[in-house]
C-alpha cells in the first residue's frame, strides 16, 4: 500500500471550511484513498473514500487530483466536534490492510 | 448502518491474569476482523487480522501465544491477553469488514486495558 504524507496539525475557525491535504505520490491504479478520523479516546470513524472521482457524502467531500498523487478532504462547515486526528490512507482493495500514519491533528477553534 | 461494539469498554486487572475482549458487528456480517493497539500519543498499530473460521494472521513482533484471537462467527471476534503485564496496558480497538468482501473497515469504540 502506498505511503501517504499529511501535515502534522492544522487549525480551522468554527463555521469555516476545513481543507485537509494528503500526498500519495506512489499510489497505484487499484488503490483507494480512505479518510478516517479519531476523536480523543474513541475508535476511528470512517469518513469517505474514493478511487478516481471526487466524492461527497453527508460528512465531507473528497477531491482527488487527476494524476491521483494527492487529495483533499473538505469539511464544509467545521464545528468544535470536528476536532480530531484525521488519517489519510491508501489501500488496495478488499485484501489490503489499513496502516495508520500520524495523521493531521485538526483543531477547530471558536 | 455499520456498527461495531466492544466489550468491555475498560478493564483493570492484576499482573499475570488473562483478559478477554469481545468485538461484535451488530448490523452486518464481517468477513474479516482486525485488532489494533494504540499507546498514548501514538497512532494505531495493527496487531492481527482474522477471518471467520480460520487462524489469525499476526503482524511482525506480535506474540500469537500472548494475544489469542478467536473469530468463531461472522459477527464475533475475541482477543485474549494472556498473562497480562503492565506493559500490555493500552487501548485495544477492533474493526470489521462487511461480507461479502468490501474495502471499508468499521471500528469499534475501543477497550482501555490497565494492568496493575
Amino acid at each position: 500500500d502506498a505511503k501517504t504524507t499529511q501535515p502534522t496539525s492544522m487549525d480551522c475557525a468554527e463555521g469555516r471550511a476545513a481543507n485537509l491535504p494528503c500526498n500519495h505520490s506512489t499510489i497505484s491504479g487499484n488503490e483507494y484513498v480512505y479518510w478516517y478520523r479519531q476523536i480523543h479516546s474513541q475508535g476511528p470513524q470512517y469518513i469517505i473514500h474514493g478511487l478516481k472521482n471526487n466524492e461527497t457524502n453527508e460528512m465531507a467531500s473528497l477531491i482527488i487530483t487527476e494524476d491521483r498523487k494527492s487529495s483533499t478532504l473538505i469539511l464544509p462547515h467545521a464545528t468544535l466536534r470536528d476536532t480530531a486526528v484525521y488519517y489519510c490512507i491508501a489501500i488496495g482493495g478488499s485484501q489490503g490492510n489499513l496502516i495508520f500514519g500520524k495523521g493531521t491533528k485538526l483543531s477547530v477553534k471558536p | 448502518g455499520a456498527v461495531v461494539s466492544q466489550h468491555p469498554s475498560w478493564v483493570i486487572c492484576k499482573s499475570g491474569t488473562s483478559v478477554k475482549i469481545e468485538c461484535r458487528s451488530l448490523d452486518f456480517q464481517a468477513t474479516t476482523m482486525f485488532w489494533y493497539r494504540q499507546f498514548p500519543k501514538q497512532s494505531l498499530m495493527l496487531m492481527a487480522t482474522s477471518n471467520e473460521g480460520s487462524k489469525a494472521t499476526y503482524e511482525q513482533g506480535v506474540e500469537k501465544d500472548k494475544f489469542l484471537i478467536n473469530h468463531a462467527s461472522l459477527t464475533l471476534s475475541t482477543l485474549t491477553v494472556t498473562s497480562a503485564h503492565p506493559e500490555d496496558s493500552s487501548f485495544y480497538i477492533c474493526s470489521a469488514r462487511k461480507f461479502p468482501a468490501q474495502e471499508t473497515q468499521y471500528f469499534g469504540p475501543g477497550t482501555r486495558l490497565l494492568v496493575l
